[in-house]
């Protein structure tokens, strides 16, 4: 079944604690990229990977990183969470970045930090 | 800047009912919009998008879209509303140009409670 599969579903952590959330896709996307989701403020993009080694910045990057070694995975990393970094997160792919694909989501992950 | 924006926070409507969830943009160049909905404790699923072509977008679930150039809208219906469409509704625009990734913008997100 093609998806984009997010670990943890659920997590609570205390501030300053180093944290990975993983993302992978078996759909061979080039494109995948990390949202954040919260009330009233609908979805905001992370950080985007156009490919393999290649990332970068989208609306509200600070204090969180990327990388993509592989094509499939996507890991989002807090390095010192804080407590506004609680949210819920998607991570998306698509086939190509071109303007006419349309995206997949993972199923989320909430994140609380205490 | 790019954008869209969802006018209504929350829809109601009666089973059996049409209903529409209101969508505006505002982009340069060519629009690329796209409606996602998402239930509760699931991920966003795609519905459809408009690329070019004709007006009315049909997609899943016998939701359709209307694209009006001119009201810069992509208003999103359904003749006859179920109980199970009950669900958060985004729209989202594509946007283009170096150095955005051709990320999607989403608008807040509208939730549609269709009542029995």
């Amino acid at each position: 079944e093609a998806q984009v599969t997010q670990n943890p579903r659920y997590l609570i952590t205390v501030t300053g604690k180093k944290l990975t959330v993983t993302c992978s896709q078996n759909m061979n996307h080039e494109y995948m990229s990390w949202y954040r989701q919260d009330p009233g403020l609908g979805l905001r993009q992370i950080y985007y990977s156009m490919n393999v080694e290649v990332t970068d910045k989208g609306d509200v990057p600070e204090g969180y990183k990327v990388s993509r070694k592989e094509k499939r995975n996507f890991p989002l990393i807090l390095e010192s969470p804080s407590p506004n970094q609680t949210s819920l997160y998607f991570c998306a792919s698509s086939l190509y970045p071109d303007m006419n694909t349309e995206a997949f989501f993972g199923q989320g992950t909430r994140l609380t930090v205490v | 800047a790019q954008s869209v924006a969802q006018p209504e926070d929350q829809v109601n409507v009666a089973e059996g009912n049409p209903l529409t969830v209101k969508c505006t943009y505002s982009v340069s160049g060519n629009p690329y919009l796209f409606w996602y909905v998402q239930y509760p404790n699931r991920g966003l699923q795609f519905l459809l998008k408009y690329i070019t072509g004709d007006n009315l977008v049909k997609g899943s679930y016998g939701f359709e879209a209307e694209f009006n150039k001119s009201q810069t809208s992509f208003h999103l219906k359904k003749p006859s509303a179920l109980v199970s469409d009950s669900a958060l509704y985004f729209c989202a625009v594509r946007r283009s140009g170096r150095n955005t990734g051709n990320q999607f913008y989403f608008g807040t997100g509208t939730s549609l409670t269709v009542i029995p």
